[in-house]
């Protein structure tokens, strides 16, 4: 079946320093979601990608979509502290159904 | 507020006892999801509805049942609860099939 793996599993980043997290699917993929999930809370949808070599941005974020559609990553500038959490990637098959990556927990140093 | 509702949000259950996690939402999704979450394991589904009428298995289905009682709600019962089944169990809804996911707040279960 379709494996989601997404590196690193931790990532401790120094407050105003960049960092990007990588998803890998063993399949090609339909599309490409992303979530964020804060400390004791629940994931929240953040994009959705869908092309191939798609970027979009959201202020500090910056989404990509592999051009063969089995890779994707988040890349996020200038870090604060309310970019602390945990980061998932959820690919989608040909089945319509979501797998989501163990997920990328980031802690913030000011 | 518009969204997915969970109930409960925590909850202790000895081995064997049963449960039933009710999970509701009020914005005319077609599709919900249970999902567990545990440290360094993602979400891994455990039963989906793609519509109302309609149940299937995910990745993680042994030792629960859901029940997709109408177009607004979707329970998940656990019938003999064991100490592996302590988790985080979310619910979540969607519109459409490739959109994105709404969650609930979760129900953080513990069995001893």
């Amino acid at each position: 079946g379709q494996q989601v793996m997404q590196i690193p599993q931790y990532q401790h980043v120094q407050e105003g320093e960049d960092f990007t997290t990588y998803c890998n699917s063993s399949t090609t993929l339909s599309n490409i979601q992303w979530y964020k999930q804060r400390p004791g809370g629940h994931p929240v949808f953040l994009i959705q990608l869908v092309k191939s070599g798609e970027v979009k941005k959201q202020k500090r974020l910056t989404f990509q979509f592999g051009e063969a559609k089995k890779n994707s990553s988040l890349h996020i500038t200038a870090t604060q502290t309310t970019d602390v959490g945990t980061y998932f990637c959820a690919g989608r098959g040909g089945d319509y159904k979501l797998s989501f990556g163990a997920g990328t927990t980031v802690t913030v140093r000011a | 507020n518009a969204g997915v509702t969970q109930t409960p949000k925590f909850q202790v259950l000895k081995t064997g006892q049963s449960m039933t996690l009710q999970c509701a939402q009020d914005m005319n999704h077609n599709s919900m999801y249970w999902y567990r979450q545990d440290p360094g394991m993602g979400l891994r589904l455990i039963y989906y509805s793609a519509s109302e009428g309609t149940t299937d298995k995910g990745e993680v289905p042994n030792g629960y049942n859901v029940s997709r009682l109408n177009k607004r709600e979707f329970s998940l019962r656990l019938e003999s609860a064991a100490p592996s089944q302590t988790s985080v169990y979310f619910c979540a809804s969607s519109g459409l099939r490739t959109e994105g996911y709404t969650f609930g707040s979760g129900t953080r279960l513990t069995v001893v």
